[in-house]
């Protein structure tokens, strides 16, 4: 079993949708979790980080950690054609610590 | 604030040659770390440098890799001899403080290696 698992899509969705993106991970002892979002023959850029289990919100996205499930999900209001790349999850035990990838989720964003 | 840089951003090499990849971290920041991706897999992590020293290198995969920091600066990572499985996107990524919670890792665009 791997440590991270994601749905690794594709996902398809109209424009104004709203996009929910889940991680599961086995290691109870992950306490730091981010969301990154690739672009094709880029480098993975950061959207949300967050700390133990709630919820974070920035903008259109919104992060949430459910610790006793061993569950996070991302979601995104409002979906734009923009949107539409690779969606990766990451975790890690302690801060600055080296991070456990999940394998990404392909999202498309149809007008 | 110019972000993480890589070069090249692409590399073609024959099996049995030398390659060096080059990392430039955000300036101030104080780690840095190497992550790879190969062909259908997630991104892996390789090493953490704090300034010049190697903290975590656990992930390196073998002897075949080497990666320097001299001066806490850039860094390089050097595969020697490439072989075929060696290819994939290699990342480098920084962040400021490894104990503050507000440091996140911030990537590069990466370097596709590609080994025939």
């Amino acid at each position: 079993q791997k440590e991270v698992e994601q749905d690794p899509g594709p996902l398809s969705v109209p424009e104004g949708a709203i996009v929910s993106l889940n991680c599961t991970y086995s290691n109870s002892a992950f306490q730091y979790f981010m969301w990154y979002r690739q672009y094709s023959r880029k480098g993975p850029e950061l959207l949300m980080y967050t700390y133990s289990s709630g919820n974070k919100e920035d903008g259109r996205f919104t992060a949430q950690v459910d610790k006793s499930s061993k569950y996070i999900s991302l979601f995104i209001r409002d979906s734009q054609p923009s949107d539409s790349a690779t969606y990766l999850c990451a975790m890690s035990r302690l801060s600055g610590q080296n991070f456990v990838f999940g394998p990404g989720t392909r999202l498309s964003v149809l007008p | 604030e110019a972000g993480v840089t890589q070069f090249p951003s692409h590399s073609v090499i024959e099996k049995g040659q030398t390659v060096t990849l080059r990392c430039d971290p955000i300036s101030g920041h104080d780690n840095l770390y190497w992550y790879r991706r190969v062909m259908g897999k997630e991104i892996k992590f390789l090493l953490h440098f704090v300034k010049e020293s190697k903290q975590d290198e656990s992930g390196m995969p073998n002897n075949r890799f080497l990666a320097e920091r001299t001066g806490g600066t850039y860094s390089t990572l050097k595969v020697q001899p490439a072989e075929l499985e060696d290819s994939g996107v290699y990342f480098c990524a920084s962040s400021h403080d490894k104990s503050s919670y507000n440091s996140p890792l911030h990537f590069g665009n990466g370097t596709r290696l590609t080994v025939t």
